[in-house]
């Protein structure tokens, strides 16, 4: 079975410091994995997805993930926060023909 | 978005009464999911539909049911709303296996 953890429910930054947001996975399969951003009184919107191929994928809104097979990992990155990044974000992982599984979520505060 | 239309935005009612949502998509997409989404617990999946009239039950199905008698629409049913079901309840929907989920902008239902 697939399960999601997300490190840190909560993560503050800087305007224009890094923004590193943590995932890992287990998977018994080669997995297909997602980051979505939720803004206040929204759905969810995805950022980016991985399948096959490249292993750095890169998303909307300047963010990427690079999944990592030996250390189960998927981390969401971006060089430089915006205020507008503000949200909470959600790491998800699926099978190719299953259902998503979400992480509970990473709220992300930017600071002026 | 991808066209999906969740109503109501916003209800409050009573433990012991039914409610339905209602999901509405334009896509014709054959995929469709209801989740609730609580603190803590991230984004779970109540049920999903494969087609009209094929529906089958997620993580926490106990206490809802589900109806999809229309490709473009798709009920969630609370037969005797309880408090513990008071949520954000979100339906997804996508076209294919591998290609990733859009989300509708929820359904905040409170259950007094």
């Amino acid at each position: 079975a697939q399960s999601v953890t997300q490190l840190g429910s909560h993560v503050s930054v800087s305007e224009g410091a890094l923004v590193l947001l943590r995932c890992n996975y287990s998977s018994s399969v080669p997995p297909y994995l997602f980051w979505y951003v939720q803004y206040p009184n929204q759905g969810l919107q995805l950022l980016l997805k991985y399948t096959t191929g490249a292993t750095l994928v890169k998303g909307i809104n300047g963010f990427e993930a690079e999944f990592k097979k030996s250390e189960t990992s998927f981390h969401l990155t971006k060089p430089s926060a915006h205020m507008s990044d503000a949200a909470e974000y959600f790491c998800a992982v699926s099978d190719p023909y299953d259902k998503l599984i979400f992480g509970t979520g990473t709220r992300l505060q930017v600071f002026p | 978005d991808a066209g999906i239309t969740q109503s109501p935005r916003h209800k409050v009612t009573e433990t012991g009464t039914p409610v339905t949502l209602r999901c509405h998509q334009t896509e014709n997409h054959r995929y469709m999911y209801w989740y609730r989404q609580d603190p803590g617990h991230g984004l779970r999946l109540i049920h999903y539909s494969y087609g009209v009239k094929d529906t089958d039950k997620g993580e926490v199905s106990d206490g809802y049911s589900v109806s999809r008698s229309k490709t473009e629409d798709f009920l969630l049913t609370l037969e005797s709303a309880t408090s513990s079901q008071t949520s954000v309840y979100f339906c997804a929907t996508r076209p294919r296996e591998d290609q990733p989920q859009h989300f509708g902008d929820g359904t905040r239902l409170s259950i007094l």
